[in-house]
């Protein structure tokens, strides 16, 4: 079965610090993975997309990377802002004859002053 | 470019009341569609997904159902609102191999 485990499940940093985001997947045929950014009451939107080919992809202080060997992601967030607060959700597509999404469950992050 | 559009925004509904909320995409055709629920506090959950015109698969038992009547149009229904409909409902499109996938605003609704 495909699955999307993502870490931690919430996280609290200072304004202006740097963190990560993990994601590690089972899913099977990769397709790609994206990172998605959720504001409270919003729909995601796009951050990053990575295909099997590709390590690493910045979006800004977005940094993410792929590890399509042992298939994990991770994002790095540099010099963080409080507008920076969200859910941060990890999708990974399959091939499957057509494609599907597998969800991760999110990390909520908090920015504090 | 393309743009996806959900509505109603929030929607407050008594139980057994009928539900339908409704997504159109502009400026793509033969997108993969999806509607998700996401309960407070927790990850989207796959309620439906649609491949094309018509065709529907459902993900998770309920007494929710989707149809499409036209190629970049995605509806979700219920005959008879229950407690537990309530959440927040996101529709999104895909790509047919995968290849993007964007996400609607939301309807927050709530059974009451």
């Amino acid at each position: 079965k495909n699955q999307v485990e993502q870490s931690p499940q919430s996280l609290i940093i200072l304004e202006g610090k740097n963190c990560t985001l993990q994601c590690n997947y089972t899913v099977s045929p990769f397709s790609n993975l994206r990172w998605y950014k959720q504001d409270t009451g919003r729909g995601p939107v796009s951050l990053t997309i990575m295909t099997f080919s590709e390590n690493t992809k910045s979006n800004g202080r977005y940094t993410a990377t792929l590890d399509a060997d042992t298939k994990q992601s991770s994002l790095h967030i540099t010099a963080s802002q409080l507008s920076d607060s969200a859910s941060y959700i990890c999708v990974v597509s399959a091939h499957s004859g057509y494609s599907t999404l597998t969800f991760g469950k999110g990390t909520m992050l908090l920015v504090s002053p | 470019s393309q743009t996806i559009h959900q509505w109603p925004a929030t929607l407050v509904q008594p139980v057994g009341s009928p539900l339908s909320l409704e997504c159109t995409v502009e400026g793509t055709s033969n997108p993969n569609l999806y509607w998700y629920r996401q309960a407070a506090g927790r990850g989207l959950q796959l309620l439906f997904y649609s491949v094309g015109i018509g065709q529907i698969s459902s993900e998770v038992p309920q007494n929710l159902s989707a149809s499409r009547p036209q190629d970049r149009q995605f509806i979700l229904s219920s005959k008879k609102l229950l407690l537990s409909d309530s959440g927040f409902y996101l529709c999104a499109w895909s790509t047919s191999n995968g290849v993007g996938a964007f996400f609607g605003q939301g309807t927050r609704l709530t059974v009451v």
